[in-house]
């Protein structure tokens, strides 16, 4: 009830293309899904996110579409760059223990040039 | 204005020794909250503080973990008697009153190794 299931595990796109990482989650109670994204040797920062109110949200080359009946969400890169190149973690937390992230198992992509 | 500081950024300990990893938050952050990430996994909320207080140690194995947040210094995760199971990387994150996990901020880390 508790997990976000995260896929794929990793991800191979060439420069210009779209990457797509979709999640799945069970509890209804989430009610806050954001994406980190993380490069080696640093920690996770916070790229975009969104609330279950709206299904898609856009940030420059980053849009979140989410499915509330399907209880999924997935993140697409635009016009992906090989500086994309790191690995991008779903999360979900509830209003009530908001301080506690719940993350998937992570998506490692590869932009190649 | 320095982001959240975690040290050491790599710490090796032998089975059996004690491990104390440091994270000072950013500026004016009074939360503090401690995650473990395990090779090739996603990361796992351990425990959430604010000064002199544990407010959620849900995520805390039983036994040799300890957290602490004292009014004055940074926040100490503690690891007594360490076994190989411990090996990971351990992020702080740091927010403001008010902003919860929406403002979070992650540090880069200790890698601790146990051999």
């Amino acid at each position: 009830q508790q997990q976000v299931k995260q896929s794929p595990q990793s991800l191979i796109v060439q420069k210009g293309g779209i990457s797509i990482i979709n999640c799945a989650y069970e509890n209804t109670a989430f009610d806050y899904f954001p994406w980190y994204q993380q490069f080696p040797g640093k920690g996770p920062a916070l790229l975009i996110a969104i609330r279950p109110d709206v299904s898609e949200k856009k940030e420059g080359r980053f849009t979140i579409s989410f499915n509330k009946s399907a209880k999924q969400f997935s993140l697409h890169i635009m016009d992906s760059q090989p500086g994309d190149s790191a690995t991008y973690f779903c999360a979900a937390s509830m209003m009530d223990s908001s301080y506690k992230l719940i993350f998937g198992s992570g998506t490692r992509l590869l932009v190649r040039p | 204005n320095a982001g959240v500081m975690q040290n050491p950024r790599h710490l090796v300990r032998r089975r059996g020794q004690e491990a104390r990893l440091r994270c000072s938050p950013m500026k004016g952050h009074s939360h503090v909250y401690w995650y473990r990430q395990l090779p090739e996994e996603g990361l796992k909320f351990m425990v959430y503080l604010q000064k002199e207080n544990i407010i959620d140690e849900s995520g805390m194995p039983k036994e040799r973990f300890s957290a602490e947040f004292p009014k004055e210094g940074p926040s100490i995760l503690r690891i007594q008697q360490v076994v190989r199971g411990d090996s990971a990387a351990y992020f702080c994150a740091s927010s403001s009153p008010g902003t919860l996990n929406y403002g979070y901020t992650f540090g880069s880390g200790t890698r601790l190794t146990v051999v």
